[in-house]
């Protein structure tokens, strides 16, 4: 059916190391995910995507891998940054692709 | 360029009450979307606006209801508050893209109208 999950609600780092966050989906016929940033009091904040005719896609200090054989996106924050402290969804649209399904989120905690 | 925005920021109901939340598209956009976010969640889409109609429904009871108007702003009702309720009530904007991979461009966020209901 339609879902989207992420593999762990938290993750702390230090500031300056890299980040992953990672993301399972269970629609083999799902063909784009996007990626939101959800800082505290504020709405979600679209940050990359990617269809399934891409393996990675990189933005600003960002990066997207999708795994379509084992159905599983992350997305790397290199160098993470104290702003970069927020709950992180993956997304993807449903089957009538009018809306998004979001996972429960990951929590990045970086501590400097 | 003025982004999506909400109104009111936060707003306490009884159970029973009825409750209208407002959102204003971010400028060019003609379809809006609402989505509930309880704490802790991912946000669910509750239904989908777009030339005043109603296009998609998400699983959610006609307590809930909207409207869209000319000008593409949107308000959201709900009659009969529960208690589960309580939650961030998101807005999104974007353009509809059909045939597009997935139909759906970009879903821009507002900041949401957190309601309490007690």
């Amino acid at each position: 059916g339609e879902s989207v999950g992420l593999h762990l609600p938290t993750l702390s780092v230090q500031e300056g190391d890299n980040s992953i966050i990672n993301c399972a989906y269970s629609n083999s016929a799902s063909d784009y995910f996007i990626w939101y940033k959800q800082e505290s009091g504020k709405g979600p904040q679209f940050i990359i995507d990617i269809r399934s005719n891409m393996d990675k896609r990189q933005g600003q200090r960002v990066t997207v891998l999708l795994n379509k054989t084992v159905k599983h996106l992350s997305l790397q924050i290199a160098a993470t940054q104290p702003g970069d402290s927020a709950v992180y969804f993956c997304a993807e649209p449903n089957q009538a692709g009018t809306a998004l399904i979001f996972g429960k989120g990951t929590t990045l905690s970086v501590s400097s | 360029d003025a982004g999506v925005t909400q109104s009111p920021t936060h707003l306490i109901k009884t159970r029973g009450q009825q409750v209208t939340l407002r959102c204003s598209p971010k400028s060019g956009h003609d379809t809006v979307s609402w989505y509930q976010q309880a704490l802790g969640q991912g946000p669910q889409f509750i239904f989908q606006y777009y030339e005043e109609e109603e296009r998609q429904r998400g699983n959610f009871p006609d307590r809930f209801s909207g409207h869209q108007f000319p000008n593409y702003s949107s308000e959201l009702n709900v009659n009969a508050l529960l208690l589960g309720d309580s939650a961030l009530y998101l807005c999104a904007s974007s353009f509809p893209v059909p045939g597009l991979a997935g139909g759906i461009d970009t879903q821009y966020f507002g900041p949401g109208t957190r309601l309490t209901v007690l």
